[in-house]
């Protein structure tokens, strides 16, 4: 049974770049997640997909966020003119509706970007 | 709108200790609580949930009981372990809405 899957694991970038991160969720789940997370804090949900759709973003998702699920299975999250105050943990959770626990999400490790 | 709060970590406990970890909401409507649990270096693990009032979760001797009344979902532990040392997240969802609200964790930390 593979678990949720996030690429790279670790990422350090310096200011004003651009990252992506990978997401590959639990191959029978319908619906991707993504959170973010500093330090001392719980995730904060950052926006969501059914399939390929996005159905919904955070306020926290700035212009400088975007996310894709193309195909309906692995998700990417790119980072625009990165700013230091992107530097987080950033989680992918999977899930599957209509399911018998259609709100347990699975998560996966984490990317860990550090912006200097 | 809606929120979660948890007692401050960290919580430092000797093996075979009793564990409560004090996790109260706020909340619109009627929400499905959660307990996660991270162990260092490891991804968000669902330890338990309930779904409605009076529902108790439980999983490796961990218990949880939704409390309408008092707005709490506490996790409880009669003995704990060393290997139980991780940082817990309370948490809520909707059911058919699907984000997740979390505390902002607790650590525990359990010496032999």
């Amino acid at each position: 049974d593979t678990g949720v899957s996030q690429d790279p694991r670790h990422k350090i970038t310096k200011r004003g770049q651009n990252v992506t991160f990978r997401c590959d969720p639990i191959s029978e789940h319908n619906r991707l997640y993504w959170y973010r997370q500093t330090l001392g804090q719980g995730p904060e949900f950052l926006t969501y997909f059914q399939n390929e759709a996005q159905l919904e973003k955070s306020r926290l998702l700035s212009d400088r966020f975007s996310a894709e699920r193309p195909k309906g299975s692995f998700s990417t999250l790119e980072i625009q003119r990165t700013e230091q105050g992107d530097s987080a943990m950033y989680l992918c959770a999977s899930s599957l509706v209509g399911g018998k626990g259609a709100y347990e999400q699975y998560f996966g490790p984490g990317t860990r970007l550090t912006v200097t | 709108g809606d929120s979660v709060t948890q007692m401050e970590g960290p919580v430092t406990l000797s093996e075979e200790a009793f564990l409560t970890i004090n996790c109260t909401y706020t909340a619109t409507g009627y929400p499905s609580l959660f307990w996660y649990v991270q162990y260092p270096g490891e991804g968000l693990q669902l330890l338990l949930k309930a779904t409605k009032a009076d529902d108790k979760g439980s999983n490796k001797g961990f218990e949880a009981t939704y409390r309408k009344e008092t707005t709490s979902f506490h996790l409880e532990k009669g003995s704990v372990q060393v290997s139980d040392s991780a940082v817990y997240f309370c948490a809520l969802s909707y059911s058919g809405y699907s984000t997740l609200t979390f505390g902002k964790g607790t650590m525990l930390l359990v010496s032999p």
